[in-house]
């Protein structure tokens, strides 16, 4: 039972343009979601969160937007540059004991080309 | 500030034996939570620790692991009677107190022949 879905294995988009990478997930309990983004032999590298009580958070050229009543999160690279190939993790957290468990989805491998 | 460090980078272990990894979180974060990665997938919580005490273990958590973090600073991750099933890359990750964001090291690759 996979809580946290990510449908596209692969997306590849041109340099300069813009990449859309989409996450849905089915626990309510949810309450904080996070991407990571992890080169080959590297841990996985925190990149941009939000809040389920938010619906935007920008950060520079990446911003998350979440739809609580769809369950679905999307990240947003604008533009896309070469060096931001690499895969893509959407996770969400839910409380564990007094701290927070991690839930994450497959991944996304994103190829910028040029 | 030194990042999440992790040893060794890579077991490779014959069925049966039992290895242990280590981990050293960035200092002065309490909380220290181990993760599984396997080929395909994303990483699967195992265990977390708040300082020294072991708060959550997921059922994935087998009686042949044992996680310990003895004085709240490091913690090591024992496999006993080692599987092939168990070949995976084991990631390790800290926080501070009431962060959602973890900050995860390079990982320890185990490779069960």
């Amino acid at each position: 039972d996979q809580q946290v879905k990510q449908n596209s294995p692969s997306l590849s988009v041109q340099e300069g343009r813009i990449s859309i990478l989409n996450c849905d997930y089915t626990n309510s309990m949810f309450d904080y979601f996070l991407w990571y983004k992890k080169y080959p032999a590297e841990g996985p590298t925190f990149l941009i969160s939000i809040s389920s009580i938010k619906d935007k958070n920008e950060d520079g050229r990446f911003t998350v937007f979440l739809n609580k009543s769809a369950k679905h999160l999307s990240l947003h690279i604008v533009p896309s540059q070469p060096g931001d190939s690499a895969v893509y993790f959407c996770a969400a957290s839910e409380e564990t004991g007094g701290g927070n468990k991690l839930t994450f989805g497959t991944g996304t491998q994103l190829k910028v080309e040029l | 500030d030194t990042g999440v460090s992790q040893n060794p980078r890579h077991k490779i272990t014959k069925r049966g034996q039992n290895v242990t990894f280590r981990c050293d979180p960035i200092s002065e974060h309490n909380r220290l939570y181990w993760y599984r990665q396997t080929l395909g997938q994303g990483p699967e919580f195992l265990t977390y620790f708040q300082n020294e005490a072991q708060l959550e273990k997921s059922r994935l958590l087998s009686d042949r692991f044992s996680a310990e973090r003895p004085k709240g600073s490091f913690s090591t991750l024992e496999i006993q009677r080692t599987e092939q099933g168990d070949s995976a890359m084991y990631l390790c990750a800290s926080s501070p107190d009431s962060f959602y964001e973890q900050y995860f090291g390079p990982g320890t690759r185990l490779t069960v022949t």
